[in-house]
């Protein structure tokens, strides 16, 4: 069974730009959570997709926002890049919106 | 929301034991994980706790105690290769069963 497909791995963009993540749950699984993770801050939640639904929300500001399709693939954009946006960025996929989360290697984004 | 605190670095002897301890506020507890997380690696799921007590899965153990909001990861027999991060993530129920990690803390097993 394939596990989570994140694209791309890495990429560099500057101050100003967006950028598209991409991500491809395991077959079946009907929940994708996204994650970013910085040295100091850890893990922290962006936000949660459950057929198509965005089901939570993180404190993050409106320049990230995600989406969900109906093969229940993911997205999330980041528009306007501020260097702070500088990250590894987690996909995570779970057969409910209770269960464990299967993660991907995450994109690493650094934003100059 | 809930605050999730666990050490920031351990370091252990090849063969040791160390404990690991996590605890969470919640208004809404709904199960406790740990995840180990290799640098440069994605998180990989080790144990899960909703009712308090032992889990135990070969060389690790997973305790919760729900009355005290807190848990530990226990590794025994500790290898070189469980140096790595390990998170602690609680999951709400009174916030749409958001999963919450903990910053993690840095295990280093020296020989």
């Amino acid at each position: 069974k394939a596990g989570v497909t994140q694209t791309p791995r890495y990429l560099i963009k500057t101050r100003g730009q967006q950028v598209t993540l991409s991500c491809s749950p395991i077959s079946g699984h009907r929940s994708v959570s996204w994650y970013q993770q910085t040295p100091g801050q850890g893990l922290q939640f962006l936000f949660e997709y459950f057929s198509e639904t965005q089901r939570n929300k993180g404190n993050f500001p409106g320049r990230f926002s995600g989406r969900q399709f109906s093969n229940s693939r993911s997205e999330m954009n980041v528009s306007t890049l501020e260097l702070g946006d500088s990250a590894l960025y987690l996909c995570a996929s779970s057969a409910t919106y209770t269960g464990e989360l299967f993660f991907g290697e995450g994109s690493r984004l650094t934003v100059l | 929301g809930q605050n999730i605190d666990q050490p920031t670095e351990m370091t252990a002897t090849e063969g040791a034991i160390v404990q690991i301890n996590c605890t969470y506020q919640t208004s809404g507890f709904n199960g406790l994980f740990w995840y180990q997380q290799h640098a440069g690696e994605a998180p990989t799921f080790l144990s899960y706790n909703v009712l308090d007590g032992l889990e135990e899965k070969g060389r690790f153990s997973s305790f919760l105690s729900r009355s005290k909001g807190y848990s530990y990861l226990l590794l025994k027999e500790l290898q070189m290769k469980d140096s790595a991060s390990y998170l602690c993530a609680v999951r709400d129920q009174r916030n749409d069963y958001k999963l919450s990690f903990g910053a993690g803390t840095t295990v280093t097993v020296r020989a």
